[in-house]
């Protein structure tokens, strides 16, 4: 299966800030990413579909300006928490859908905003 | 959207005891996914059984899909401590879902040595 990658792994930031996780598929060129999030002992919640060369699509409820995702390329999806809240505190992990049903997990980044 | 539910939410047995885990979901599939998460990591795929298949085998895991109930389980045999984890079970919805997929809540697994 495809190698996913997460960078950064965690992070702490000040409430009002802005960061910037990055997905990168290692071995596979991928059309489409998911991003999820997920709150602690709870499920994943899909946020957004992210697909190469045009917008992201939002699920609903999620804010489109609030968590900004960038896929510019088959290699590299990025999602930006902007002006993060201690809300948005979370563990957020991408996934590579590599066209044979089965989706491809990162790591996850742990989200921290004081 | 729909989101799957497991039972038991928490399960603790002792290594070599085997390990049933429950999933039901509210609407149509094309399939449905188990996956295993450790504390604090990432997602892994364990196993996937499609809409039309009943029952599927992988090394320790064994899955089955009950569609008429919109239930599946997934049994892990001979357990060891190793597979202490947080089970996940997830759909595909048919219909034009562009292969999104909905978690259920988890089952923590507790395997004692």
């Amino acid at each position: 299966g495809a190698v996913v990658s997460q960078h950064p792994s965690w992070v702490i930031c000040k409430s009002g800030t802005s960061v910037k996780i990055e997905c990168r598929s290692l071995d596979f060129q991928a059309t489409t990413m998911f991003w999820y999030r997920q709150f602690p002992k709870q499920s994943l919640m899909l946020m957004a579909t992210s697909n190469e060369g045009s917008k992201a699509t939002y699920e609903q409820g999620v804010e489109k300006d609030k968590f900004l995702i960038n896929h510019a390329s088959l290699t590299l999806s990025t999602l930006t928490v902007t002006s993060a809240h201690p809300e948005d505190s979370s563990f957020y992990i991408c996934s590579v859908f590599q066209g044979q049903e089965t989706q491809y997990f990162g790591p996850g980044t742990r989200l921290l905003v004081l | 959207s729909q989101q799957g539910e497991e039972d038991p939410q928490a399960l603790s047995i002792q290594e070599g005891e085997n390990a049933t885990m429950n999933c039901s979901y509210k609407t149509s599939i094309n399939n449905l996914q188990w996956y295993r998460q450790n504390s604090g990591r990432g997602l892994v795929h364990l196993i996937l059984i499609r809409s039309n298949e009943r029952e599927k085998h992988s090394g320790r895991l064994r899955v089955t899909l009950d569609t008429s109930k919109k239930s599946s389980s997934l049994l892990i045999t001979a357990s060891r401590a190793a597979d202490t984890a947080s089970y996940f079970c997830a759909t595909e919805g048919s219909g034009g879902s562009n292969y999104k997929l909905t978690f259920g809540k988890g089952t923590l697994l507790t395997v004692n040595p």
